[in-house]
């Protein structure tokens, strides 16, 4: 295992819940990441946190609220989905601070948007 | 920004062949070329990287190649076995200094046949 949980694995929401996604890695990484993986599509990074902070907001929408409360822990809390917003949501870290780009998946939330 | 395009899409092979997979990148910034293996329902592993200062690294039956005039880097699998098949993402990034922020190519669904 790599050391980076995920919950819950599978979940079916309809467009107008509110569910979170949980994240927490247990390597003692100081960055945590949030990516989107559609079918057919490239990885697309959607958030980045390093030591707690956001330093990268891929341009996505508002429906899409992450949190990290610690370097341990990260959410993605979603609201008012879209159908196409249906994806595997992967969460990663990495010892963060620059040092070192190798990231450490977990191993995905599978969403579906009724 | 940086632009990562992948081929072949797919790729099928017979078992003991080798197999190729290509990238080229965009951005001649970028100096950091991980390539990851996702299996079917898990998550995606990093198996090699490269950097811009070397050519060539091996890893026992895996090899990747830079060529940075070009921008192109490329996976090679000697004595391809079942356990290869797979889908391979390959990744650019300028490091350090840009933690996480890897680009990636749109991947290769790799099928060794028995």
């Amino acid at each position: 295992e790599t050391g980076v949980t995920q919950t819950p694995r599978h979940l079916v929401m309809g467009m107008t819940n509110k569910k979170s996604l949980k994240c927490e890695q247990h390597l003692g990484h100081n960055a945590m990441y949030w990516y989107k993986q559609s079918a057919k599509k490239p990885l697309e990074l959607m958030f980045v946190y390093n030591f707690k902070e956001q330093t990268e907001n891929n341009s996505v929408p508002s429906r899409f609220s992450p949190e990290c409360p610690n370097s341990s822990h990260l959410f993605l809390h979603l609201h008012t989905l879209q159908p196409e917003d249906s994806a595997l949501y992967l969460c990663a870290s990495s010892q963060g601070g620059g040092q070192d780009e190798k990231l450490f998946f977990g191993s995905g939330t599978q969403l579906s948007v009724l | 920004g940086e632009n990562v395009e992948q081929h072949p899409s797919t790729l099928s092979v017979q078992e003991g062949d080798s197999a190729v997979i290509k990238c080229t990148y965009s951005d001649s910034a970028s100096n950091y070329f991980p390539w990851y293996k996702q299996e079917l329902g898990k998550r995606p592993q990093l198996i090699i990287d490269i950097r811009s200062n070397v050519g060539e690294k091996k890893d026992q039956r895996i090899a990747v190649t830079l060529n940075k005039t070009a921008k192109h880097f490329s996976l090679h699998i000697t004595e391809t076995q079942p356990e290869d098949s797979a889908v391979y993402f390959c990744a650019a990034s300028k490091a350090p200094g840009n933690t996480g922020k890897l680009i990636f190519g749109q991947g290769t669904t790799l099928q060794v046949k028995p």
